[in-house]
């Protein structure tokens, strides 16, 4: 399963409302995960099985969809979320998308 | 607390080989299963396969299968990630990654590996 990531960059101000997309090319039934990883680090996993937020990850970030279109939101910008996400599908064999980079305005 | 520490950088000629370890710490190691994830200098993550530490048993991603190597070191609650006949192209930063029931929750720092003439 490919895994198409838009945008491949965005720029956003602090506390604006953020949506990146991952589109699957075959249904991934849910069993989509969000990461977070910021520069030199290794990623985080923020969401789970498309909406399910992992511990400890702050209530701002979540996530949506089903069948091959999914959503990671950002409800409120803040500039510790400078960050390049990747989705990963872990439905049928496993694969992350290529990413994209959130710069802050 | 759970870590995955990975052992240190790297630099290796062509043709080399060089063997990874990722020792586990704070839960039953052959609880959950450990994956390799590549990461070349300024790209994505690309997932490399993942071994199974109950049983030992390898899977590998299409592209890595042959000089690849997954292993474990059980009673030390560590695997490894062997490369052989290093090209160029392997320069990249290895992580190890923990799975649990929905994605990688712990993930080892990384190590650079560096592949230069």
């Amino acid at each position: 399963i490919q895994l198409t990531q838009s945008p491949s960059l965005l720029s956003a101000s602090v506390g604006d409302r953020v949506t990146l997309s991952c589109k699957g090319s075959q249904n991934i039934n849910n069993y989509l995960a969000w990461y977070q990883q910021k520069l030199g680090e290794a990623p985080k996993l923020l969401i789970y099985k498309t909406n399910s937020l992992q511990t400890g990850i702050p209530s701002r970030f979540s996530g949506s969809g089903s069948g091959t279109d999914y959503t990671l939101t950002i409800s409120s910008l803040h500039s510790e979320d400078l960050a390049t996400y990747y989705c990963y599908q872990y439905n049928n064999g496993y694969t992350f998308g290529s990413g994209t980079k959130l710069e802050i305005k | 607390q759970i870590q995955l520490v990975q052992s240190g950088p790297e630099l290796k000629k062509p043709g080399e080989s060089v063997k990874i370890s990722c020792k586990a710490s704070g839960y039953t190691f052959t609880d959950y299963a450990m994956h390799w994830v590549k990461q070349a200098p300024g790209k994505g993550l690309k997932w490399m396969g993942w071994i199974n530490t109950y049983t030992g048993k390898p899977t590998y991603a299409d592209d890595f299968k042959g000089r690849f190597v997954f292993s474990l070191e059980a009673s030390a609650s560590t695997a490894n990630l062997q490369i052989s006949n290093l090209k160029n192209e392997d320069t990249a930063t290895y992580f190890c990654a923990r799975s649990s029931y929905g994605g990688f929750d712990y993930w080892g720092q990384g190590v650079m590996v560096t592949v230069s003439s």
